[in-house]
Formats: structure tokens, sequence, C-alpha cells
């Protein structure tokens, strides 16, 4: 069974722009969550998608946002982006809410210059 | 006050020695649940072991186990037989909550740096 997979792998943008990072969870998973990681604050929660609605967000301003798809797929979008964005982003899978285990993908490390 | 702590920045064991990872918690739910993740330099995040708040007997999997304390809210990894392979950053994690409300989410520690001494 395939794993959780994040496009693309790496992204560099300039302060301003925006950028849309993809996660298609494990076949079969239906919820997806988001986290930031940076060496400062370490890892942060963003936001949790189940069948297509967010359930649950973390505190970040709205620049960050994200939606669930029909097939689970999830996208995150980052507009006017800042230098304090650049981190690894992690996406997560779960069958559903109630099971215990996430997996995750390998995460999308996105720099701001 | 921090929800997840982990005392210890850096950790050094040698190979095919046992080692105790530590994780204190902080909550007032009586339903939630503690993870074990390892993250290694290529980023990926890799669940290793999971405890649920009313789980009686303390959790394992192959070389790990969770030393559950809940009195004390403690929740250390233990790591058998440690390998070289075991070097990484390890992460403790906890969902607070009943399953299915609005705290579905993962709280994590600062996480421990391991390393693995041949």
């Amino acid at each position: 069974k395939a794993g959780v997979t994040q496009t693309p792998r790496y992204l560099i943008k300039t302060r301003g722009q925006q950028v849309t990072l993809s996660c298609s969870p494990i076949s079969g998973h239906r919820s997806v969550s988001w986290y930031q990681q940076t060496p400062g604050q370490g890892l942060q929660f963003l936001f949790e998608y189940f069948s297509e609605t967010q359930r649950n967000k973390g505190n970040f301003p709205g620049r960050f946002s994200g939606r669930q798809f029909s097939n689970s797929r999830s996208e995150m979008n980052v507009s006017t982006l800042e230098l304090g964005d650049s981190a690894l982003y992690l996406c997560a899978s779960s069958f559903d809410r109630l099971g215990y285990e996430q997996y995750f993908g390998p995460g999308t490390r996105l720099t701001v210059t | 006050a921090q929800k997840i702590t982990q005392t210890q920045p850096g950790m050094f064991v040698q190979e095919k020695e046992a080692v105790t990872l530590d994780c204190t918690y902080d909550t007032s739910d009586q339903s939630y649940g503690l993870f074990w993740y390892k993250q290694p330099s290529s980023g990926e995040m890799i669940f290793l072991i999971y405890q649920g708040s009313y789980d009686e007997q303390n959790a394992t999997e192959g070389r790990y186990s969770l030393n559950f304390q809940k009195a004390r809210k403690s929740a250390n990894l233990v790591i058998s037989a440690s390998q070289l392979g075991d070097s990484a950053m390890y992460f403790c994690a906890m969902r607070e909550g009943r399953s299915g409300g609005s705290n579905y989410k993962l709280t994590f520690g600062k996480g421990t740096l391991l390393t693995v001494n041949p």
C-alpha cells in the first residue's frame, strides 16, 4: 500500500508570493492533517480535514488555508508569503477521526527568500 | 504551560544498549492518547508507539516500549538493543479529548536527538 505522498518535495518562493502544497493520503484514509515544523517553534498543528470539511484549525493567520477534495486529497495554500513561513510542511493521514495512528508524508520543504 | 515536555535535547547511547527518552505531559482531560514518533534526517515522521489514557498495560512494539505512569503524567519511550539506524529525532505527542471531538490534533514536544554510537 502506498504511503502518504506530498508534492512538491522542495520549493523556493519569494516574499509576497503564494504557494500551494499537495498531499495525497493513504488509500482509504479520509482524515488529513497539516503541520508546520520550524527550528524555533517545533511542530505546530495547522488544520485537519475530514470528509471535505475543515474540522479543526491551529493558531495560524488567515493567510494559511486548505481544502480537501472528494478523493481525500488535500491542498494547503499560503498567500503573501513571509520569511517566517520557511518551514517543513508535513501532512498526515488516518483512516478516520477515531484512528489513533497518523501516518506522515515526507514533507514539503518551503524556503521563502 | 507546555503540554508536552521533553527535557533531553540530546542523548547518546552505545549500540546494543537500552535507552530511555523522557516525556511528561499536562492535560486536564480524562481521555487522551500519547504517541512517539521518530524523525530521521530525511524529515519523514515515523509512528512508533501509542498509549491510550485508559490502557492499563504499557504499550510495546518490537524494541519499543512506552513506560506509562499516569499519576506522574509521564510517558517515557524505552528503546532496547539500540541500533545505528535508531539515530534520529524522537518526538513525544499527545492528542486530547474524546475521539471525534474538536481537539483531534497532535501537540508535539520539542524532541530529543538520539545518537547511537558504534
